[in-house]
């Protein structure tokens, strides 16, 4: 079946501007999570849906982040006044449910650059 | 708190050899462990996990790791390495207090295999 799907695969834009990157979880998964990863680091925590509420958004770095997932499926994350420092690959990963034990399985990331 | 240490951000090794990835945690909790593999350009992939009993796990395409409590170690090995098996690999801690399954990830280790 379809893994996770994140769009768009690349993202370039300028300093101050607003962007939105795109999550689609495999189907039926309820638990789902945004990971950001810089360069020559692991992926960092960001914030967790369960359902459609944020479950957990303490890894949002300032409220210049935001995130949707308004039925419960495709979530979205915004992005506002964008800075060099944000530049990084953005992963959501989708499980079943929430528990430990459950496997996430991960998109292949949406690269952003910001100049 | 929990943290992930991989010692050796890069490690090489011939075609046929013994893979050794080291993975150190710390965790306040008693620990459920993941390694992910990352191909280049594509979304990180579960290898392998523990969560309780036996403490040799094995994983995917011949890989395995054993939970030592007393070292707090997790180190990944596979007898004969592949050249399919290039790629970067991740070890990650789960942290699940209150919902979610927070993955804590390790910076990385980039294996690289020669003839």
């Amino acid at each position: 079946g379809a893994g996770v799907s994140q769009t768009p695969s690349n993202k370039v834009t300028e300093k101050g501007k607003y962007v939105e990157l795109r999550c689609d979880p495999i189907s039926g998964h309820t638990a789902l999570y945004w990971y950001r990863q810089s360069l020559g680091q692991g992926p960092e925590f960001l914030i967790y849906f369960q359902g459609t509420g944020a479950a957990d958004d303490s890894g949002l770095p300032n409220d210049r982040f935001f995130a949707v997932r308004p039925e419960g499926s495709v979530s979205t994350l915004k992005i506002q006044r964008t800075e060099r420092g944000d530049s990084a690959v953005y992963l959501c990963a989708s499980s079943l449910e929430a528990s430990r034990t459950d496997t996430q399985y991960f998109g292949p990331g949406t690269r952003l650059t910001v100049l | 708190a929990q943290s992930v240490t991989q010692l050796g951000s890069h490690v090489s090794v011939s075609e046929g050899a013994l893979v050794l990835l080291r993975c150190n945690y710390s965790s306040s909790v008693p620990p459920y462990l993941f390694w992910y593999v990352q191909y280049p350009n594509q979304g990180l992939q579960l290898l392998l996990k523990y969560t309780t009993g036996a403490t040799l796990v094995k994983g995917i395409n011949g890989f395995e790791a054993e939970f030592k409590k007393s070292e707090t170690s997790f180190h990944l090995t596979k007898p004969s390495a592949h050249m399919s098996d290039a790629a970067e690999y991740f070890c990650a801690v789960s942290l699940n207090m209150g919902g979610g399954n927070k993955l804590t990830f390790g910076t990385g280790t980039q294996l690289k295999v020669e003839l």
